[in-house]
């Protein structure tokens, strides 16, 4: 168990409708990950939040939208949902940096959300 | 960009016996970090080791090391006495500076009994 949670663990949706995400990080970390992974293909990075800010972005679609809130907790917003988009969608965070051991850069992975879009 | 290359879509091992799967990455950045991530049937992502770049040492934990080649920009993991419950998907992934991981496209690994 990594300490990362995502909820829910799986959700079947219709296309052209709207779906929100939920990741809780490990206690202390403040950066959250957000990636994509398709079906038999690696992960692709959407979005990242550090303590409530945006740091950086990757290929996320417009129709994709994510926050980090107070407390930390991030949700991946999914809109107008095509066939497509159907993946696991994965979280990760990782703690502050201070001191620029490997450490500190590692991401711990929570076990994901399992998206159908029909 | 980072770019991670793993060249082998898939391996296969006799248990107990070793394994290398390689990864090539491309960065520009002179402080990075690289990883390896074992992800079995049930998905999850774990990560299996890390290495800093500054450091030459090759990083080892337990069954598992690497061999890391900054010049030639090569990261192989070495699994050793293979088991059963090491078959998965394995992906090595780029990191500097706290920012987004590149993963390569990962090695399925088989483990014979």
């Amino acid at each position: 168990d990594s300490g990362v949670t995502q909820t829910p663990k799986h959700l079947i949706t219709a296309t052209g409708q709207r779906v929100t995400l939920r990741c809780s990080p490990r206690s202390g970390d403040l950066s959250v990950y957000w990636y994509q992974q398709s079906l038999d293909q690696g992960l692709q990075f959407l979005i990242q939040y550090y303590n409530g800010e945006e740091r950086a972005k990757g290929n996320i679609l417009e129709r994709f939208s994510a926050q980090q809130f107070p407390d930390l907790h991030s949700e991946l917003n999914l809109s107008s949902l095509e066939l497509g988009d159907s993946a696991l969608y994965f979280c990760a965070s990782s703690p502050p940096r201070f001191s620029g051991r490997a450490s500190e850069s590692t991401q711990y992975f929570g076990p994901g959300t399992r998206l159908t879009v029909l | 960009a980072q770019t991670v290359t793993q060249s082998q879509p898939e391996m296969s091992v006799q248990e107990a016996e070793t394994v290398t799967l390689s990864c090539t990455y491309d960065t520009s950045e002179s402080d990075y970090y690289l990883f390896w991530y074992k992800q079995p049937p049930s998905r999850q992502m774990i990560l299996v080791i890390r290495q800093e770049a500054y450091k030459q040492q090759n990083a080892t934990e337990n069954r598992f090391s690497v061999n890391f080649q900054k010049a030639a920009k090569s990261f192989s993991l070495k699994i050793s006495d293979s088991q059963l419950g090491d078959a998965a998907m394995y992906f090595c992934a780029s990191q500097y500076n706290n920012n987004d991981m590149r993963f390569g496209a990962g090695t399925r690994l088989t483990v014979k009994p």
